[in-house]
């Protein structure tokens, strides 16, 4: 089955500095990939569209500044979290299609602890 | 909008007894349906889906969900539990783009001896 990698799967990191979170589809070219994030027991939140070569589309309320969104390749999307805060310890998942008819395949999560 | 609502946070059963687990949806068109299972340090897998085919849609390990649009809802079921079903599950409904998922806010269901 089709497989997504996320990288690193967990990080602490100190209030004020950036975190790069890396999403990667291994078997297969995603035209687009999504990054959610998900509180403790509750659900995920879309956080973001991105599809390869062009800007992510954000969902209301998410801060395009905070969290930058680079989908360089069919193969890899990476989100920055920038000047994080304690507020922005979270699970952040991500997901990959091949074309707009397929499902998600998820990747692990990483687990970001801001301190 | 599209939206989910699962009906219990927590759901407890023995195992070998059945799974219920619940779902309504609430959609301006005709939705699909997913459910997610997500094992702790694991990724999110998917069960089953309902694309507008039959209403009774089969899964994986022994899952099953039916779709019934006169009571909008399309809860996940399985006859027999087994411990490793012990997990957190998500209903889920396709968002405005079609591709883009609305996640319920997830059951998590215990599986004792």
């Amino acid at each position: 089955g089709a497989v997504v990698s996320q990288h690193p799967s967990w990080v602490i990191c100190k209030s004020g500095t950036s975190v790069k979170i890396e999403c990667r589809s291994l078997d297969f070219q995603a035209t687009t990939m999504f990054w959610y994030r998900q509180f403790p027991k509750q659900s995920l939140m879309l956080m973001a569209t991105s599809n390869e070569g062009s800007k992510a589309t954000y969902e209301q309320g998410v801060e395009k500044d905070k969290f930058l969104i680079n989908h360089a390749s069919l193969t890899l999307s990476t989100l920055t979290v920038t000047s994080a805060h304690p507020e922005d310890s979270s699970f952040y998942i991500c997901s990959a299609i091949p074309d707009r008819a397929a499902e998600q395949y998820f990747g692990p999560g990483t687990r970001l602890t801001v301190t | 909008a599209q939206s989910v609502t699962q009906l219990d946070s927590h759901v407890s059963v023995s195992e070998g007894t059945p799974v219920l687990l619940r779902c309504n949806y609430s959609s301006s068109y005709s939705p699909s349906l997913f459910w997610y299972v997500q094992h702790p340090n694991k990724g999110l897998q998917l069960l089953l889906k309902y694309t507008s085919a039959a209403t009774l849609v089969k899964g994986i390990n022994g899952f099953e969900a039916e779709f019934k649009k006169s009571e909008t809802s399309f809860h996940l079921t399985k006859p027999s539990a087994h411990m490793s079903d012990a997990a957190e599950y998500f209903c889920v409904v396709s968002g405005n783009s079609g591709y883009a998922l609305n996640f319920g806010k997830g059951t998590s269901l215990l599986v004792t001896p």
